[in-house]
């Protein structure tokens, strides 16, 4: 079975832009879930998708949105880059909410940086 | 924002010693995970508990969930060099499905 997806790995954007990540979960995974990773602030969960809804959302600006396809698959877009959003954005997958008890699978991440 | 705290946030340890990482919470959890992220890789799942005073025990890896459903931890004896990498706790609280990952531990394992 294939692993969760994530494209593009690398992304270089400047001040302004905006920018558009995509998650393929594992397959039979209706569950995604979107995170930031930085050094200094650890795992910070962004939104939970479910069957094309977003469950859940975690403690950022709107210029941060999210969506889910029919497919499972998924995508989060982030608008106006602003030099503080350079970070790992991690993508994870599972077959239930992970607060229900659903075990994260990742994906490698897209490293975004924001010039 | 952040509702899990996880300490320390560094360790380094010989070869061969012992190390811990605690996981707190202020609100009671439905349920807790640990994930280990090796340096430059993603967080792999390694576990998780549900039921209060829940041990569970992986080879040298033994995990804890307190009474409360409010704390957690992972032990590792007589680390190795392959233990490297960063542990988060994760976890809800029972009131919501916002799921919480926690500050982490870096281990750093001297040969």
């Amino acid at each position: 079975k294939a692993g969760v997806t994530q494209t593009p790995r690398y992304l270089i954007k400047t001040r302004g832009q905006q920018v558009t990540l995509s998650c393929s979960p594992i397959s039979g995974h209706r569950s995604v879930s979107w995170y930031q990773q930085t050094p200094g602030q650890g795992l910070q969960f962004l939104f939970e998708y479910f069957s094309e809804t977003q469950r859940n959302k975690g403690n950022f600006p709107g210029r941060f949105s999210g969506r889910q396809f029919s497919n499972s698959r998924s995508e989060m877009n982030v608008s106006t880059l602003e030099l503080g959003d350079s970070a790992l954005y991690l993508c994870a997958s599972s077959t239930e909410d992970p607060g229900a008890g659903g075990k994260l699978f990742f994906g490698s991440g897209t490293q975004l940086s924001v010039l | 924002g952040q509702q899990v705290m996880q300490i320390p946030q560094y360790q380094h340890v010989q070869e061969g010693e012992d190390f811990t990482t605690y996981c707190n919470s202020s609100t009671t959890l439905s349920n807790i995970q640990w994930y280990k992220q090796r340096p430059g890789g993603h967080p792999v799942f390694l576990i998780q508990l549900v039921k209060s005073g829940e041990v569970k025990k992986q080879k040298r890896l033994t995990f804890q969930f307190g009474e409360a459903k409010k704390n957690s931890s992972l032990h590792i004896t007589a680390t190795q060099t392959t233990d490297v990498g960063t542990y988060f706790c994760a976890a809800s609280p029972n009131t919501g499905n916002q799921f919480y990952f926690g500050t982490g531990t870096s281990l750093t394992v001297i040969p």
